[in-house]
């Protein structure tokens, strides 16, 4: 158990539907961020938060949106869901703004749409 | 943020035998990061090694970083069955790291 949780781990949904993924950072980590990992994309940076606000945007859809919460969890909100958004959809941690920490990642939330 | 290009995409070897994974990067960093990840799992941080360091260890991992040539490598020495992953480098300069395609380690029994 690396200490940050990920709900659910799996996710069934149809195209067009609408879900929220669920992140719960490590105990004492401040920043989150949000990756997509797919097969022929690789692992690409969706977004990062710390403390509460947005730092650092990446190739993260319009559809796609993320806040965290005061008492520091995450959510990932994918909408209008398409086939090419199946992926595994992993968040991560760290102390402080993460420089010179490691990120812990956590399971990851596998993401299938029909 | 930058980007890491691992080098090689795969490499299969002995178990016993080491492993060598390089990693070049194009841009001044503050640290350099190796991650493994096991299929499908969440990826597993390994080792961090500073802008101001050359070299760092921990078990039978040992890393170099040489930031002239904006380049680093991974060593896993006595490699054991349970090393089979991709191993991907981190290299960190704003906070927001953009992994690369990594390295496929394959150890052969």
């Amino acid at each position: 158990d690396s200490g940050v949780t990920q709900t659910p781990k799996h996710l069934i949904t149809a195209t067009g539907q609408r879900v929220t993924l669920r992140c719960s950072p490590r105990s004492g980590d401040l920043s989150v961020y949000w990756y997509q990992q797919s097969l022929d994309q690789g692992l690409q940076f969706l977004i990062q938060y710390y403390n509460g606000e947005e730092r650092a945007k990446g190739n993260i859809l319009e559809r796609f949106s993320a806040q965290q919460f005061p008492d520091l969890h995450s959510e990932l909100n994918l909408s209008s869901l398409e086939l090419g958004d199946s992926a595994l959809y992993f968040c991560a941690s760290s102390a402080h703004r993460g420089f010179n920490y490691g990120y812990t990642f956590g399971s990851g939330t596998r993401l299938t749409v029909v | 943020s930058q980007q890491g290009e691992e080098d090689p995409q795969a490499l299969s070897i002995q178990e016993g035998e080491n492993a060598t994974m390089n990693c070049s990067y194009k841009t001044s960093i503050n640290n350099l990061q190796w991650y493994r990840q096991n299929s499908g799992r969440g990826l597993v941080h390994l080792i961090l090694i500073r802008s101001n360091e050359r070299e760092k260890h921990s078990g039978r991992l040992r890393v170099t970083l040489d930031t002239s040539k904006k380049s680093s490598s991974l060593l896993i020495t006595a490699s054991r069955a349970a090393d089979t992953a991709s191993y991907f480098c981190a290299p960190n300069r704003d906070d927001k790291i953009i992994f690369g395609k990594g390295t496929r380690l394959h150890i052969l029994p």
